[in-house]
């Protein structure tokens, strides 16, 4: 059974860098079959896709965020990566990665979700 | 202001029959994507409930059900139980975004 394990801070300062980790267990990220994505949901809030990565490394993005978002991904660990910069208060939120078999494919399975606060 | 757009709150009493539904526009719902939509139980991730409009994964009641028409998808769930009380949020593609899009969610309450 896939499992998806977000990590990484809780907490990050304003306008640094937020960098956010999943870890793919039992199956590999490196299937032509899918995509591996990034979603976002503010407290009390609704759901916000932040992009997308294929094992070969192409990315996707939501255009609201393009130039702050970088995904990557790591075959050899089996990982996928966030780095979101110059963060503010408006980032803070539960962030959930997931897989997905194309980019308008639903989103099955999640991670249980991580949350970043950014605050000083 | 999301781009697929959801009643913020529905209810209804136990056994009774819901619909939930989700306006999109001729760059998404009406250009022939599908819909997908999920469930939402407090406190944790969503979960995938009706993929391609009107498919149920395995394991989910035949108490749910979708439906799409025009730039609009339904989501039914009938036989209401209290343990449905959620949030649900319905996803599509949007070509002029080029972009996966969710609408704002809608909060069930079993009554």
């Amino acid at each position: 059974q896939l499992k998806l394990q977000e990590s990484g801070p809780g907490l990050v300062k304003p306008s640094e860098t937020l960098s956010l980790t999943c870890t793919v267990s039992g199956g590999s990220i490196s299937s032509s079959t899918y995509y591996w994505g990034w979603i976002r949901q503010p407290p009390g809030k609704g759901l916000e896709w932040i992009g997308s990565v294929y094992y070969s490394g192409s990315t996707y993005h939501n255009p609201s965020l393009k130039s702050r978002v970088t995904i990557s991904v790591d075959t050899s660990k089996n990982q996928f990566s966030l780095r979101l910069s110059s963060v503010t208060a408006a980032d803070t939120a539960v962030y959930y990665c997931a897989r997905h078999l194309r980019i308008s494919a639903p989103v099955d399975p999640w991670g249980q979700g991580t949350l970043v606060t950014v605050s000083s | 202001q999301s781009v697929l757009t959801q009643p913020p709150s529905v209810s209804g009493a136990p056994g009774q029959r819901v619909t939930i539904s989700c306006t999109g526009s001729s760059s998404n719902i009406g250009a022939h994507y599908d819909v997908h939509w999920y469930q939402q139980l407090p406190g944790t991730a969503p979960k995938l409930l009706i993929y391609a409009n009107g498919n149920r994964p395995s394991g989910v009641p035949d108490r749910f059900s979708g439906s799409k028409s025009g730039t609009s998808a339904s989501l039914a769930i009938s036989g209401l139980q209290a343990e449905d009380e959620a949030d649900y949020y319905c996803q599509s593609y949007d070509s002029g975004l080029s972009a996966s899009v969710f609408g704002g969610g809608t909060k069930l309450t079993v009554l």
